[in-house]
């Protein structure tokens, strides 16, 4: 079955800076490649998802990038500001069974 | 407005006892699923769900179980609870086709002692 794997656990960085996520996958099978947020206390909630046909989406200020042959995929956040503070989850669907597997979240600390 | 819902949001119980976390959903999605989040493991699926009468083991499974008897509910049942399984339980749900986004509940918060 799929495996995620997501580094790195935790990452501070300064407000403005860039934050990058990086998570990879082993089921070549995989095709939707969402990411998560959740802050304290909270459930977590897609921000961002990206399939297997694409190779980079953006959203504002966030951004996804995959590399279906190395089999990884990447959360970027450019401008990052004391709200992007949380814990941000990516996750691996296999074609056909709508299961999500989760890598093991990374907290990002935006230091202000 | 449509939602998904989770009960009791915290419990606190004893080693050994019988201990279930509803589940209810109004959006009439067919994919239900339970996980578990612990710190360092992050989200790991307990049991799914794709339609009435259909459940599925997770990664985590043991002494975990579920039943689906329609399709706005789906109760976690430990068995015999052991100190293993305090933990976040988050109850999600998707449809079965379109854009996949999983929606998560706000968690039941298990203590076992």
């Amino acid at each position: 079955g799929e495996n995620v794997e997501q580094h790195p656990s935790t990452l501070s960085v300064q407000e403005g800076d860039s934050a990058v996520i990086k998570c990879t996958y082993s089921d070549s099978a995989s095709n939707y490649f969402p990411w998560y947020k959740q802050e304290l206390g909270k459930r977590p909630q897609l921000i961002i998802d990206i399939r297997s046909n694409v190779g980079e989406k953006k959203d504002q200020r966030i951004a996804v990038t995959l590399n279906k042959t190395a089999k990884h995929f990447s959360l970027h956040i450019t401008e990052t500001q004391p709200e992007d503070s949380a814990v941000y989850f990516c996750a691996g669907v296999t074609s056909g069974t709508y299961k999500y597997i989760f890598g093991t979240g990374t907290r990002l600390k935006v230091l202000a | 407005d449509a939602e998904i819902t989770q009960s009791p949001r915290h419990k606190i119980t004893e080693t050994g006892r019988q201990v279930t976390l509803a589940c209810h959903q109004t959006w009439n999605h067919n994919n239900m699923f339970w996980y578990r989040q612990d710190l360092g493991h992050g989200l790991r699926l307990i049991h799914y769900s794709y339609g009435v009468q259909d459940t599925n083991k997770g990664e985590v499974s043991d002494g975990y179980s579920v039943s689906r008897s329609n399709t706005e509910d789906l109760p976690l049942t430990l068995e015999s609870a052991a100190s293993s399984q305090t933990s976040v339980y988050f109850c999600a749900s998707s449809q079965h086709s379109g854009t996949g986004e999983l929606f998560f509940g706000e968690g039941s918060r298990l203590t076992v002692l």
